[in-house]
């Protein structure tokens, strides 16, 4: 059983929805992080949490929001979405006590967009 | 900007035999740690091997060995007597720490999908 899970793994949703990724994660990690990972590209990362407080945002539109409630769960909320954002977003999660501490990764929720 | 560079989008290799991946990276920090994960077909990303850049041994796990060569700021991963369960996407990443704090994120490459075959 993963230690990071994400709920849905797949979602189908038009250019004028509103939808949202959910992270959860059972590790007692503090630091939690988003990726969006693309075909034939690097994972690039989007957002970093500590102790529920955006230490990083990597220039993402305004269009995903994300939300970090307690240090166990994150969410990404959608909104006005285009095609290219289809994508598959990871959440990950670390100790966040010092530097080289491993990021454990959930299975990832699989976005596209009409 | 940290950057971290795979030049071979796919691998091949026999079972039981021994293959190398290759990876280089760019950076001016003097502390950093360098890693390997391997993403298998059902996507979760798994660690592993991990390096410490102030550290000259290269790390080892089981089959799994690492060439950290700092000068030439490369870090390649050698996997010895393939096992059908080694193929997967593997990326080579760079942890520096987030603006500010004292904990890491990962930069990573774009990926070499490694087949084991038969």
């Amino acid at each position: 059983e993963t230690g990071v899970t994400q709920t849905p793994r797949h979602l189908v949703m038009g250019m004028t929805n509103k939808k949202s990724l959910k992270c959860e994660q059972h590790l007692g990690h503090n630091a939690m992080y988003w990726y969006k990972q693309s075909a034939k590209k690097p994972l690039e990362l989007m957002f970093v949490y500590n102790f529920k407080e955006q230490t990083e945002n990597n220039s993402v539109p305004s269009r995903f929001s994300p939300e970090c409630p307690n240090s166990s769960h994150l969410f990404l909320h959608l909104h006005t979405l285009q095609p290219e954002d289809s994508a598959l977003y990871l959440c990950a999660s670390s100790q966040a006590r010092g530097l080289g501490g491993e990021l454990f990764f959930g299975e990832g929720s699989r976005l596209t967009v009409l | 900007a940290q950057t971290v560079t795979q030049s071979q989008p796919e691998m091949s290799v026999q079972e039981a035999e021994t293959v190398t991946l290759s990876c280089t990276y760019d950076t001016s920090e003097s502390n950093y740690y360098l890693f390997w994960y391997k993403q298998p077909p059902s996507r979760q990303m798994i660690l592993v091997i991990r390096q410490e850049a102030y550290k000259q041994q290269n790390a080892t796990e089981n089959r799994f060995s690492v060439n950290f060569q700092k000068a030439a700021k490369s870090f390649s991963l050698k996997i010895s007597d393939s096992q059908l369960g080694d193929t997967a996407m593997y990326f080579c990443a760079f942890m520096t720490a987030v603006g500010g704090t004292s904990y890491g994120k990962l930069t990573f490459g774009q990926g070499t999908i490694l087949t084991v075959h038969p």
